[in-house]
């Protein structure tokens, strides 16, 4: 696609349960960065791919968050037994290489988690 | 990384231009400065970049103090789709190995009065 894809665009879970969420960044991107936005506040980094490697996980918030890379592309988050805190929009973001101060990042629409 | 102060919030009138400031006093030589804005229920969008020049592009234009410890992201006539929440980041060359992440802070609310 021309974009980065998330999905779900919305998600309702119970507090407890797992959930997925799922990043599509550019064709050709190595790059790529998860982040979350709590309700009025900023941007929170969570972790960043470099390819299917993370070699900077310094902002997932506990052992129930974690991520993944398949085949250089397509990213998982997964939040495991969710608890209303978690409640927030996750936005995923690619860029090219990830190496240069002067890339543009390329974010999606992002992921609106409601745990109840 | 090397932090920024930008207000937060401002007030322009539609078709008027918007000087939305950017306070970087340790910046280091080797930072670039990014500004990006976030539209209401979207994701962030790149909006402009430099590092020592003043730059323009399509979208804005950004002025950069001689001493670099400040910048201005200029928006020449404000529409009301221009309103958003400014983000001004200060982004560090990545010698391999370290995270090119953007660390954002709280940014600018701007609101545009038809």
């Amino acid at each position: 696609g021309a974009g980065v894809s998330q999905s779900p665009s919305n998600k309702v879970t119970e507090k407890g349960k797992d959930v997925e969420l799922r990043c599509d960044p550019i064709s050709g991107h190595t790059a790529l960065y998860w982040y979350r936005q709590s309700l009025g506040q900023g941007l929170e980094f969570l972790i960043y791919f470099q390819g299917n490697s993370a070699p900077d996980k310094s902002g997932l918030p506990s052992d129930r968050f974690s991520a993944e890379r398949t085949g250089g592309s397509v990213s998982t988050l997964t939040i495991q037994r969710t608890q209303q805190e978690d409640s927030a929009v996750y936005l995923c973001a690619s860029s090219l290489s990830g190496q240069g101060a002067f890339e543009k990042l390329f974010f999606g629409s992002g992921t609106q988690l409601s745990v109840l | 990384d090397a932090k920024t102060t930008q207000p937060n919030s401002m007030e322009s009138n539609e078709e008027e231009p918007v000087h939305l400031p950017c306070n970087h006093s340790t910046i280091s030589g080797t930072d670039y400065i990014h500004w990006y804005r976030q539209l209401p229920s979207q994701g962030p969008e790149y909006v402009i970049h430099g590092l020592t020049s003043n730059v323009n592009n399509r979208m804005a234009s950004l002025a950069i103090a001689e001493d670099r410890k400040s910048s201005t992201l200029i928006l020449h006539r404000a529409t009301l789709r221009d309103a958003a929440v400014y983000y001004c980041i200060l982004m560090s060359m990545n010698y391999g190995g370290a995270t090119n992440k953007l660390i954002f802070g709280t940014g600018t609310l701007l609101a545009v009065q038809p």
